[in-house]
């Protein structure tokens, strides 16, 4: 079966400093990922999604930037957080045209 | 632009009341999925709507894709408290099937 692994669950990072967070995939090849990003209580907001290795397509123009360095891991990176990256960030997996499927998220606070 | 418009924005009602909440667009889908939230937690699919006027049912929610397949229903006979989460429709997108656009949510709270 399919899972998929989302890490880390929280973080606390200043304003200025990096991001990486990870996301890998298990079962599954060639899965289109996701990165989303969740205000509280909010609709999910797509940042990036990948339909293969090294294919990027990035939805909103911000601070953010995705790779796909291998076909079952999706990095979300920033070289300098602002306050108004703080959220939820959701990785995803689907095959084209289906459903989504969740990792856990990361809720990351920049102080 | 895609949008998926969820209404209403948040609805708490007591045990056992019925409900109903929408999703609704001016374009259309070639579906659409249903997934409840926890807090903390990553959306969890229901359901998937193909073909325009289906309808499913997964024991007391019922699921409705509009004929034209621009909207769809999600409604909820005797709610129970473990019914209350954020309700979440989504969609592929019509310039690229890969991208899957979510809608704006439902916070639902059932009061025991």
């Amino acid at each position: 079966s399919q899972t998929i692994h989302q890490w880390p669950a929280t973080l606390v990072q200043p304003v200025g400093s990096p991001l990486s967070l990870e996301c890998t995939v298990e079962g599954t090849s060639n899965p289109n990922l996701y990165w989303y990003r969740q205000a509280a209580g909010r609709g999910l907001q797509l940042l990036f999604y990948s339909v293969g290795i090294g294919q990027i397509s990035s939805e909103v123009p911000q601070n953010l930037s995705a790779s796909r360095p291998q076909d079952r891991q999706f990095i979300l990176s920033s070289k300098k957080l602002l306050l108004s990256d703080s959220g939820f960030y959701l990785c995803a997996w689907s095959v084209s045209g289906g459903a989504a499927f969740f990792g856990q998220g990361t809720r990351l606070t920049v102080v | 632009t895609q949008l998926l418009e969820q209404s209403p924005q948040f609805l708490s009602i007591q045990e056992g009341e019925n409900l109903t909440v929408y999703c609704n667009s001016s374009s259309v889908f070639s579906s659409l999925q249903w997934y409840r939230q926890e807090p903390g937690e990553g959306p969890v699919l229901l359901v998937t709507v193909v073909t325009g006027g289906e309808v499913k049912k997964l024991k007391r929610l019922t699921f409705q894709f509009g004929d034209a397949r621009k909207d769809s229903s999600l409604h909820i006979t005797a709610a129970q408290p473990g019914d209350t989460g954020l309700y979440l429709c989504a969609g592929p997108g019509y310039s690229s099937a890969s991208k899957i656009i979510f809608g704006s949510g439902t916070r639902l709270s059932i009061r025991p």
